[in-house]
């Protein structure tokens, strides 16, 4: 069963605008989550995670247990922010589940 | 070169091919895994290795065949595969604490296509 949902699969924005990425989970334990991002001709890399409570590039992501979600935010978006976003839970520790990812575009 | 390296970055393979795709990783950690990344549907997690014993293996098909011969260095053999094997396949290594989720570290992936 799918853990976790990204439900948009293409966000576009314009320069400036807010961005806000959707991430909901399922999952009865203490979740531990975090956001993972992939810049154009670049690596999957860890952008932030819940338990470290800090903004990386602007953004910032809050659990909420109550909605099971972990939406991914920044008030004002840039251009190096173009890239693929994948929200992903982590199992056991060391097993990640990760959503299907949401393709963010921003637009000058 | 540093954090996690694999190769071939490319490969293409016909079903009666056999390959192996390498990683490895100089950041010192003792956890490394294989994912498949494939259009369309999220990234998978196809094998676990802590401090070089398997963990997880997800019900992957036994024409893939992993090994670990220390904490640096992993292998995926390839044989005998399907079309619908075609994907990215990534690696990523982590260092196992004592509390709480590890971060992972990816490699740049092997694109491999099978004829």
């Amino acid at each position: 069963a799918q853990r976790v949902t990204q439900p948009e699969k293409l966000l576009s924005v314009f320069k400036g605008a807010p961005v806000e990425l959707k991430c909901n989970y399922s999952y009865s334990g203490s979740p531990e989550l975090f956001w993972y991002v992939q810049y154009s001709r670049q690596r999957l890399q860890l952008l932030l995670r819940h338990i470290s409570r800090e903004s990386i590039k602007g953004f910032t992501a809050d659990l909420n247990k109550g909605e099971t979600s972990f939406h991914l935010k920044k008030p004002f978006a840039q251009e190096e922010d173009s890239a693929m976003y994948y929200c992903a839970l982590s199992e056991d520790d060391y097993k990640l589940s990760f959503g299907a990812g949401t393709t963010v575009t921003v637009r000058a | 070169e540093t954090g996690v390296t694999q190769t071939p970055r490319h490969l293409v393979m016909g079903m009666t091919n056999k390959k192996s795709l390498k990683c490895e990783q100089h950041l010192g950690h003792n956890a490394m895994y294989w994912y498949k990344q494939s259009a369309k549907k999220p990234l998978e997690l196809m094998f676990v290795y802590n401090f070089k014993e398997q963990t997880e293996n997800n019900s992957v098909p036994s024409r893939f065949s992993p090994e670990c011969p220390n904490s640096s260095h992993l292998f995926l053999h390839l044989h005998t595969l399907q079309p619908e094997d075609s994907a990215l396949y990534l690696c990523a290594s982590s260092q196992r604490g004592t509390s709480g989720a590890d971060t992972q570290y990816f490699g740049p992936g092997t694109r491999l296509t099978v004829l």
